[in-house]
């Protein structure tokens, strides 16, 4: 009964390392996407993929990287990090279409870049 | 442009008072529209949504929903607030149409139910 799960929880980074925040859910869903959260902000979406093999851009795309190898795993890479990706990033997936579409979200990652 | 707008940052009720959390919407098409709840330190969370028909929706936790269509609103309620739905609330629209999964989510309203 896992759903969504992100690691690593909590992240501290300095100004142009890179990392990896991962994300896998087991309810094979088609959609997948990454949001962050920023106080007074709302959720904005970073990337989405509609399938294995399929990304593409969100509102907020600049500076994060993601592919799809696999229904499964939908990893968003930071390439070099800097003070304003310091947010909570969330991980959901979905089946496609109207009826059956419920967004389930992950616990969310907390990243500080100093 | 699509956009989703939570008139309110904030909204403080009392326990056993109805609440209402306000969402007006801007979307081309027909409007698919979802509500999502957000507990402190957690991930969102689905409340319901409205696709088609009634106008009225009930979801979890006792909430429901009218959608209306003239005045582009999709409020959310609940008869009688308890405390536990102290929390943050989000309207979101869904995008990109039927094969599409895109949620656009307003502010947010943070909702306070003090006993």
């Amino acid at each position: 009964n896992a759903g969504v799960t992100q690691t690593p929880k909590f992240q501290v980074l300095k100004t142009g390392q890179s990392m990896t925040l991962q994300c896998a859910q087991d309810m094979n869903h088609e959609y997948m996407s990454w949001y962050r959260q920023d106080p007074g902000m709302g959720l904005r979406l970073i990337h989405y993929s509609v399938g294995a093999g399929i990304t593409d851009q969100g509102e907020v795309p600049n500076g994060y990287n993601v592919s799809r190898s696999t229904t499964e795993d939908f990893p968003l890479r930071l390439l070099s990090a800097a003070p304003s990706q310091t947010s909570v990033y969330f991980c959901a997936s979905s089946y496609l279409g109207i009826a059956k579409n419920i967004q389930y979200f992950g616990a969310g990652t907390r990243l500080s870049v100093l | 442009a699509q956009s989703v707008a939570q008139p309110e940052d904030q909204v403080n009720v009392a326990e056993g008072n109805p609440l209402t959390v306000k969402c007006t919407y801007s979307v081309s098409g027909n409007p698919y529209l979802f509500w999502y709840v957000q507990y402190p330190n957690r991930g969102l969370q689905f409340l319901l949504k409205y696709i088609t028909g009634d106008n009225l929706v009930k979801g979890s936790y006792g909430f429901e929903a009218e959608f209306n269509k003239s005045q582009t609103s999709f409020h959310l309620k609940k008869p009688s607030a308890l405390v536990s739905d102290s929390a943050l609330y989000f309207c979101a629209p869904l995008l990109g149409g039927s094969t599409l999964g895109r949620l656009y989510f307003g502010r947010g309203t943070q909702l306070t139910v003090w006993p």
